[in-house]
């Protein structure tokens, strides 16, 4: 299995200008989780879908974020306008959770934002 | 909402020592609680997970154990290697929750000396 696929792998753009980041979950994964992870704050759950519906949208920072999964496999995490504050590694996450059994997560390799 | 806190946040030992980091959590219902590797420049890796049912649960050199009186669990490393330094997270998932959220402790930078 290719594991999940995280596009790009490093972003750099200035304040103000829009953000995507792609996500590609594993096959067959049921469940997909957008992270956020810098040195101050560790690793922040930022919003996760369960069935490609949005379960808890809780940890986006503001209305400047805003997230799709549009089908089981493909999503994206787009922040518009993008700030300075905003830079960090973004990861994705996907499981298989299947009669309220938490199945292992298994993370992307991450992209690495830069806002000037 | 669940809460994870994690200790200690740096940890060196020499070659061959063992490590251990704890991890407590504040829903009772939480029921499944892995631990994650991080290398530099890499997403997080599972390198084990426990379940409520289970009270310890051992792979190779790696043991986790589990308090659920205490809410506390604990990863255990024997004959540390340099190559298992790395940033080691905790997390813990309620049961009552629709996707499978896990929640992460704060990590612990792990450097194993040669």
């Amino acid at each position: 299995d290719a594991g999940v696929i995280q596009s790009p792998r490093h972003e750099v753009t200035e304040m103000g200008q829009e953000v995507t980041l792609r996500c590609k979950p594993i096959s067959g994964h049921n469940s997909l989780f957008w992270y956020r992870q810098t040195m101050m704050r560790g690793l922040e759950l930022l919003i996760y879908f369960n069935n490609n519906v949005p379960i808890d949208d809780s940890g986006m920072p503001e209305d400047r974020f805003s997230a799709k999964m549009p089908n089981a496999s493909f999503s994206t995490l787009k922040i518009q306008p993008s700030e300075p504050r905003d830079s960090a590694v973004y990861f994705c996450a996907s499981s298989r959770r299947q009669g309220g059994i938490t199945d292992t997560q298994y993370f992307g390799p991450g992209t690495r934002l830069t806002v000037l | 909402g669940e809460n994870v806190e994690q200790h200690p946040s740096t940890l060196s030992v020499q070659e061959g020592d063992s490590a251990v980091i704890k991890c407590t959590y504040s829903d009772s219902a939480s029921n499944y609680f892995p631990w994650y590797k991080q290398e530099l420049g890499k997403g997080p890796q599972l390198i084990i997970d426990i379940r409520s049912n289970v009270g310890e649960k051992k792979d190779q050199r790696i043991a986790v154990t589990l308090n659920k009186t205490a809410k506390h669990f604990s990863l255990h490393i024997t004959e540390t290697q340099p190559e298992d330094s790395a940033v080691y997270f905790c997390a813990a998932s309620p049961f009552y929750n629709q996707g499978g959220k896990l929640i992460f402790g704060q990590g612990t930078e792990l450097s194993v000396k040669p």
